[in-house]
């Protein structure tokens, strides 16, 4: 069965350490999605993508990175994770509508 | 800009109706959705409906559209203790992108 894995599902890192999460998916879909969860504010838009070699800034880009070199995967870097970026973020991906399917979400804790 | 506002808890008891509120701001959305997370888990999508219906009707889910006053309701008919959990709407102001609503906790107590 086509899925959408998501790892690690836990990390604990320092402050100022670089950190990727990383989104494989089978689903053969065109675009990718990564949000944060927090509470108070939903899920909140990072990065995406259309396709491979396309990347789109979200509402909270600031201080994340993605790079699509492939239909499958969708990592996200922390480049020097801060205290800020504790949350849950979840992957998607979806075909050619508004359907989204998530991964099972990273939890991120940055001490 | 883009804000979808929902009340953060609703509490019901098991066998009475659940509603649940969401206000946006796009009115350009062709689709508005409901999805559901249980614990631990992904959102995982429950239903969704075309901006130019007033209702929509699944099973014991009923969705109301005010396109007017920009307000989407998810109605859950004999809420069961299985429906628990936190339930977000979501607009879609661009191409295959969505925009979440704070989400909903909904508790269902025996």
């Amino acid at each position: 069965d086509a899925e959408i894995t998501q790892s690690p599902r836990h990390k604990i890192t320092e402050t100022g350490r670089q950190v990727t999460l990383a989104c494989h998916q089978t689903w053969n879909h065109n675009n990718m999605f990564w949000y944060r969860q927090d509470l108070g504010h939903g899920l909140r838009l990072i990065h995406y993508s259309y396709g491979v070699q396309d990347t789109n800034k979200g509402e909270v880009s600031d201080g994340y990175s993605v790079s699509r070199s492939n239909t499958e995967d969708l990592p996200l870097t922390l480049e020097s994770a801060a205290s800020s970026q504790t949350s849950v973020y979840f992957c998607a991906s979806s075909d050619s509508g508004n359907v989204l399917t998530f991964g099972a979400g990273s939890r991120l804790t940055v001490l | 800009g883009e804000d979808v506002e929902q009340s953060l808890f609703l509490s019901v008891r098991e066998g009475d109706s659940s509603v649940i509120n969401c206000t946006y701001t796009d009115s350009s959305s062709t689709y508005l959705y409901w999805y559901k997370q249980e614990p631990g888990a992904g959102l995982q999508l429950l239903t969704y409906i075309f901006s130019n219906m007033d209702m929509k009707q699944d099973q014991r889910l009923t969705v109301l559209l005010n396109k007017k006053d920009k307000h989407l309701s998810l109605r859950i008919a004999d809420t069961q203790t299985g429906d628990s959990a936190i339930y977000f709407c979501a607009e879609s102001p661009g191409f295959q992108k969505l925009v979440f609503g704070t989400g909903t906790r909904l508790l269902v107590s025996p």
